[in-house]
């Protein structure tokens, strides 16, 4: 089946920094990725949607200058996290979809910012 | 605007118990209703789906059947397993395929004891 992965799973950074997930299908070209949130005991939150070669479409409130998204590539989509702060600590899911307009979810990353 | 609820966990239960995550929706139109379910340490799969009213969605034993009248989508399953402790997440979308934004749960922890 279809795979996607994330780099790094886990990350602890220091408050004012930045910090660079990225997602990769491994296994099929996907033109369309989406990044989601999760805090603890609630529901998966989208947080924006990532064509290849085009500009991501962010969802209402979250800041795309906070939340950088790159889709350079049909197998990988980046999201970096700028000057991060304590409450941007969460764990972070991106999907990839094919052409069976199926989405394949990634494991997750789970950011700390100290 | 559109919503998903779910029973809250955990749900602890013993091995060939019947099972039942209840989960309702509100949404405008006709949405696509999902199961998700994530295994520990990986990424959400795809459980089962249904696209329209009176749809009933299977796989692996697990069942769910979309009643438009009770906006409703409970998942079922009659004997559990140990190998089905998860977390399961149901979701909408919008429109058929799950290519588009999808609008998940909270997540429901599932424990199956030997």
């Amino acid at each position: 089946g279809a795979v996607v992965s994330q780099h790094p799973s886990r990350v602890i950074c220091k408050s004012g920094t930045s910090v660079k997930i990225e997602c990769r299908s491994l296994d099929f070209q996907a033109t369309t990725m989406f990044w989601y949130r999760q805090f603890p005991k609630q529901s998966l939150m989208l947080m924006a949607t990532s064509n290849e070669g085009s500009k991501a479409t962010y969802e209402q409130g979250v800041e795309k200058d906070k939340f950088l998204i790159n889709h350079a590539s049909l197998t990988l989509s980046t999201l970096t996290v700028t000057s991060a702060h304590p409450e941007d600590s969460s764990f972070y899911i991106c999907s990839a979809t094919t052409t069976s307009y199926e989405q394949y979810f990634g494991p997750g990353t789970r950011l700390t910012v100290t | 605007g559109n919503s998903v609820t779910q029973m809250e966990g955990p749900v602890t239960l013993s091995e060939e118990a019947f099972l039942t995550i209840n989960c309702t929706y509100t949404a405008t139109g006709y949405p696509s209703l999902f199961w998700y379910v994530q295994y520990p340490g990986e990424g959400l799969q795809l459980l089962l789906k249904a696209t329209k009213a009176d749809d009933k969605g299977s796989n692996k034993g697990f069942e769910a059947t979309y009643r438009k009248e009770t906006t409703s989508f409970h998942l079922e399953k009659g004997s559990v397993q140990v190998s089905d402790s998860a977390v399961y997440f149901c979701a909408l979308s919008e429109v058929a395929s799950s290519a588009s934004k999808i609008i998940f749960g909270s997540g429901t922890r599932l424990s199956i004891r030997p």
